[in-house]
């Protein structure tokens, strides 16, 4: 099966652009992630939809990220206006619905760089 | 605040020679501990998912332990081969808090020829 895509694979913007950020998740995972690793830290998580569901976006920084999941498919991540500190590299994973401990497939990561 | 510690930070290997290293994360309210393979640019490859103390979990050369009594999880590597040379990343679920991931900050390995 195909994993997890993630679109584009780089992104360079100026300060105070706007961003968006397409995440593709395994067919059929109801679950999806978005998760952040800034430079020299450790992946952090942003948030947790289940289907077109926000479960979970405790992690998310401020209200400068948007994130949807329209149709419970593919998810985007929105960051407007950019801020030098949100570069790194955003991680998208997706895993199977239920109660069962699944596990978490991740994407290569998007890496966006704000100057 | 929620800590989950990696030693070492990283480490060299001649090849063939077996290593291991340890995640340390809280002993309470433990729901399931990830470990996952990550090579720069690529996707962190999932290598197992523990839930049970005791558990030992084995994929080829690479195998993992679990003791959510004493918060900490070990990961070996056998025979190590300079494919093995990426990032380990261990990571905690807690019980009750939903899905999220935390992670510690990797263990990075170098399998020297």
């Amino acid at each position: 099966e195909a994993g997890v895509t993630q679109f584009p694979s780089h992104s360079v913007i100026e300060k105070g652009q706007t961003v968006t950020l397409r995440c593709d998740p395994i067919s059929g995972h109801d679950n999806l992630y978005w998760y952040r690793r800034v430079m020299g830290k450790e992946i952090k998580f942003l948030l947790h939809f289940v289907k077109e569901s926000k479960q979970d976006e405790s992690g998310m920084p401020n209200n400068r990220f948007l994130a949807e999941r329209t149709g419970g498919t593919y998810s985007t991540l929105k960051v407007q206006p950019a801020e030098l500190e949100d570069s790194g590299v955003y991680f998208c994973a997706s895993s199977r619905g239920g109660t069962v401990v699944y596990e978490q497939y991740f994407g290569p990561g998007t890496r966006l760089t704000v100057t | 605040i929620l800590n989950v510690e990696q030693s070492p930070q990283s480490l060299h290997v001649q090849e063939g020679d077996s290593t291991n290293f340890t995640c340390s994360f809280p002993s309470s309210n433990f729901y399931a501990l990830h470990w996952y393979r990550w090579e720069t640019a690529k996707s962190p490859e999932a290598l197992f998912v523990m839930t049970l103390n005791g558990d030992e979990k084995k994929k080829g050369r690479i195998s993992a332990t679990l003791n959510t009594k004493e918060g900490y999880s070990y990961l070996y590597i056998k025979g190590s081969q300079p494919e093995d040379s990426a990032t380990y990343l261990c990571a905690f679920r807690r019980r009750a808090a939903g899905n999220k991931l935390t992670f510690g900050g990797g263990t990075r390995v170098l399998v020297k020829p």
